[in-house]
């Protein structure tokens, strides 16, 4: 196990379609995040899961975003109706429990890097 | 929402001198700060955190200290080396969020031979 992973690495999109990627988070780690990043910003939260439990969701940026992960291994982010300015860096990261407590470390992915034209 | 505001932008410092890097948050709940680093083209890696109950840590040439009173909090580097070029962010969160961090906009840290 190397790390998290995640797939597609790049996608070329055209607006109006739908895209899916997909994050496999290091081995029994139970945390799973999404995040967005822009060129020169910091990354920005859309939504954690714990197993299989989405926890937090309103910080999705739109109903077009939607994020499952079915039996509390990988997950998939979907983005509806892609627009422009949904171009981005989509990172994903896992932590885990230490001592039944979680230490707050994430462990990010490379990331999924989206252009829609 | 918490705001963190990170400063400065962009540093640049020379071999050897420290670097220092300062960041605000908005909300008083916020109990957890960790700073990342992400190197060009690279995945963001936690490189120190630390939590509201106490004031400072250090981490051989890095260190973090945080004032609750005034919600700020900084990084500092010491001796700094050519290898520690990358762009750090700084980060809070509250109890019970899940560890979900609200990340500062990035400081570009240039170390020059």
């Amino acid at each position: 196990d190397t790390g998290v992973s995640q797939d597609p690495r790049h996608k070329i999109t055209k607006r109006g379609q739908n895209v899916t990627f997909r994050c496999d988070p290091i081995s029994e780690h139970n945390r799973l995040y999404w995040y967005r990043q822009t060129l020169g910003q910091g990354p920005e939260f859309l939504t954690y899961f714990q197993n299989e439990a989405q926890l937090e969701k309103s910080r999705l940026l739109s109903d077009r975003f939607s994020a499952e992960r079915p039996k509390g291994s990988f997950s998939t982010l979907e983005i509806q109706r892609t627009e422009q300015g949904d171009s981005a860096m989509y990172l994903c990261a896992s932590s885990t429990l230490e001592a039944r407590v979680n230490t707050g470390e994430l462990f990010f992915g490379e990331g999924s890097r989206l252009t829609v034209l | 929402g918490e705001n963190v505001e990170q400063h400065p932008s962009t540093l640049s410092v020379q071999e050897g001198d420290s670097a220092v890097i300062k960041c605000t948050y908005s909300d008083s709940a916020s109990n957890y700060f960790p700073w990342y680093k992400q190197e060009l083209g690279k995945r963001p890696q936690l490189i120190i955190d630390i939590r509201s109950n106490v004031g400072e840590k250090k981490d051989q040439r890095i260190a973090v200290t945080l004032n609750k009173t005034a919600k700020h909090f900084s990084l500092h580097i010491t001796e700094t080396q050519p290898e520690d070029s990358a762009v750090y962010f700084c980060a809070a969160s509250r109890p019970n969020s899940g560890y979900a961090l609200n990340f500062g906009k990035g400081t570009s840290l240039l170390v020059t031979p």
